[in-house]
Formats: structure tokens, sequence, C-alpha cells
């Protein structure tokens, strides 16, 4: 049970390329979200999904685009790479029935020049 | 709109001694509370929680949270510091009255435990 795992760990971009961030959960949970992690900003919710096929919006989505085509993966998309978006990116998954608890993956800290 | 306020940025506190992190929260409804910790280049885990009950919520590592109504406040407390305590502290909060399903993280602060 690898529960929620992240690839790549690492990126370096240059501004305009694109990539995509996977988030993979072996915990059959119905809930994944993808947060980015700045100093002193805490969490910010990005997207998230309440199941395979559905996304919506979080507090921060612009410049970022998500797709839950399997209820195990989470994929993050950044289709043109700005500065502002450098960040540490964490994934989470939660159970239907359990709210109060999120599993977070290891995070992919990625750096956009 | 939910809201988290951890005031302090940084926390110091000898080993030995007992500990506190404040955090505050703003919900139109009733809370749902909660403590994660992030370990260096680690995720965050889940540390404890306050859905209803007893004001005092015990978790994981000995750690514990003392729910305050009136203050709106959510402190995570330990009797008795250690140095492998020194992490980052994220409080938590979820509306309960809402359809709201995500959480609202407070900005952090840093544990520091000086041996």
């Amino acid at each position: 049970n690898a529960g929620v795992t992240q690839t790549p760990k690492f990126r370096v971009l240059k501004t305009g390329q694109s990539m995509t961030l996977l988030c993979a959960q072996d915990m059959n949970h119905e809930y994944m979200y993808w947060y980015r992690q700045d100093p002193g900003m805490g969490l910010r919710l990005i997207h998230y999904s309440v199941g395979e096929g559905t996304t919506a919006k979080g507090e921060v989505p612009d410049g970022y685009n998500v797709s839950r085509l399997k209820k195990q993966n989470f994929l993050l998309g950044l289709e043109s790479a700005a500065p502002s978006q450098t960040s540490v990116y964490f994934c989470a998954s939660r159970h239907l029935d359990r709210a109060y608890e999120q599993y977070f993956g290891p995070g992919t800290r990625l750096t956009v020049t | 709109a939910q809201s988290v306020a951890q005031p302090e940025d940084q926390v110091n506190v000898a080993e030995g001694n007992p500990l506190t992190v404040k955090c505050t929260y703003s919900v139109s409804g009733n809370p749902y509370l909660f403590w994660y910790v992030q370990y260096p280049n680690r995720g965050l885990q889940f540390l404890l929680k306050y859905i209803t009950g007893d004001n005092l919520v015990k978790g994981s590592y000995g750690f514990e949270a003392e729910f305050n109504k009136s203050q709106t406040s959510f402190h995570l407390k330990k009797p008795s510091a250690l140095v492998s305590d020194s992490a980052l502290y994220f409080c938590a909060v979820r509306d309960n009255s809402g359809s709201a399903r995500q959480l609202t993280f407070g900005s952090g602060t840093q544990l520091t435990v000086l041996p």
C-alpha cells in the first residue's frame, strides 16, 4: 500500500513550457485535491475532484488544468508555465465518508525560470 | 467564508517544556478543526481533529488540542516537547454546515524544540 504518490519529485521549467504532474492513490479514495504551498501562505487549493470524471476549481485555479480519467489518478497540468507558479505542489486524497482526514503525497518541487 | 489564523510564524521551546501552537478560526456554522504536521521534504500528516463532543481532543505523538468556542480557538499542546517534534504545523478548518468539501489551512507555524 503506497498511499499517495506524486511524480516527478523535482522539475525545472522555462517560462512558457508545459508539463503535467501525476498523482496516484491506491486507497480507493473518492476525493482528490491539488494544493500549492508557498512560504508564509500555507496550502492553497488549486483544483479538486469528488469522483472519476469530475473536477472543480479551488481557491487559485488560474493557469492550471486538471483531469480525473481514472479514480486512482489526478493530473495537474500547466499549459504555459510562469515564474509565479514556482512552488511546491501537493496532492491529497480522502475517503467519501471521512471528511476530516486527507492523505498527502510527498510533494513536487517546481521551479519556473 | 472560512478562515484560519496562526499568529506565530515561529515557536521555540526547550526540550521537556510544554509547548503551545496557537490557532484561531472563523466559520459561518459549526467547525470541523484539524491539525496537520509537516516534516522536512514530506507531505502533511494528520495529527488530530475536533468534530463534536469533548473540547479536549487527543491525537498522535502525545499531542492534544483544546477547542474553545467562545474564543474561536483550537490551540495545539503537548506537555513535554521532544526534539523530534520540530516541524511545520498547520491548523485547518472545514465548515460543516455548507456544501464546502475542502479544508482551509492556516499559514503554518514552525516549531523548533531546542535540546
